[in-house]
């Protein structure tokens, strides 16, 4: 059964500077997703990555999958208060089956 | 526009009161499904749908009916809600296969049983 743990659960950092964010998960899982909440906001899907190896990228966000460690990092370069949010990863077991991480609540300091 | 909607956005009822909670998405989607939220456990899956008439359970699905006789529709009913079933809901779609696996959310209803 995948299990999927994130930590930290909280964050809170200072502007222009760097962080990540980690995600394992504890059996095969075939996709493995990030997304960002706002508070009281809907879920906005950030990256999907496929394989090993894969990296992806937008603005100061990079996400990266290593299938034989059964990790995943989500990385903040030089941070911005925009991006104070909730983070969750999410992995799929073939079958649309989604478990989601309990989330990391981002908060990014002027 | 593409997008999910969700009806009603905000519901308070009682104990045993049957309710339906209405999912629709507009983007040709063949998959479909409701997730809870919950303070410090993030979301977890209730039901799901690969297509018309194909559903599946996800990791809660005790307590909840869904329905999917059309392709847009995706209704989450409760028979008798109990006040354990309290919580924010999201409706989620996306395509299938490479390159479709964006989930898109919808607004959320936030449900009080009482």
């Amino acid at each position: 059964e995948l299990k999927v743990e994130q930590n930290p659960l909280f964050l809170s950092m200072q502007e222009g500077k760097n962080y990540t964010i980690y995600c394992n998960y504890s059996t095969t899982s075939d996709r493995l997703y990030w997304y960002r909440q706002d508070p009281g906001k809907s879920l906005e899907s950030l990256f999907v990555l496929l394989s090993n190896g894969a990296v992806k990228q937008e603005g100061r966000l990079m996400a990266s999958l290593d299938t034989k460690a059964r990790l995943s990092t989500l990385h903040i370069t030089a941070a911005v208060h925009d991006l104070s949010a909730t983070y969750f990863c999410a992995g799929s077991s073939g079958t649309y089956k989604y478990i989601f991480g309990t989330g990391t609540r981002l908060k990014v300091l002027a | 526009e593409a997008q999910v909607t969700q009806n009603p956005r905000y519901l308070i009822t009682v104990t045993g009161k049957k309710l339906t909670v209405t999912c629709s998405q507009n983007m040709n989607h063949e998959y479909m499904s409701w997730y809870r939220q919950d303070p410090g456990l993030g979301l977890r899956q209730i039901y799901y749908s690969m297509n018309v008439e194909v559903t599946d359970k996800g990791d809660v699905p005790e307590g909840y009916k869904v329905s999917r006789k059309e392709k847009r529709n995706f209704p989450l009913i409760l028979e008798s809600p109990s006040p354990n079933q309290t919580s924010l809901y999201f409706c989620a779609s996306s395509g299938q296969g490479l390159g479709q696996e964006t989930q898109y959310f919808g607004p959320g209803t936030r449900l009080l049983v009482l």
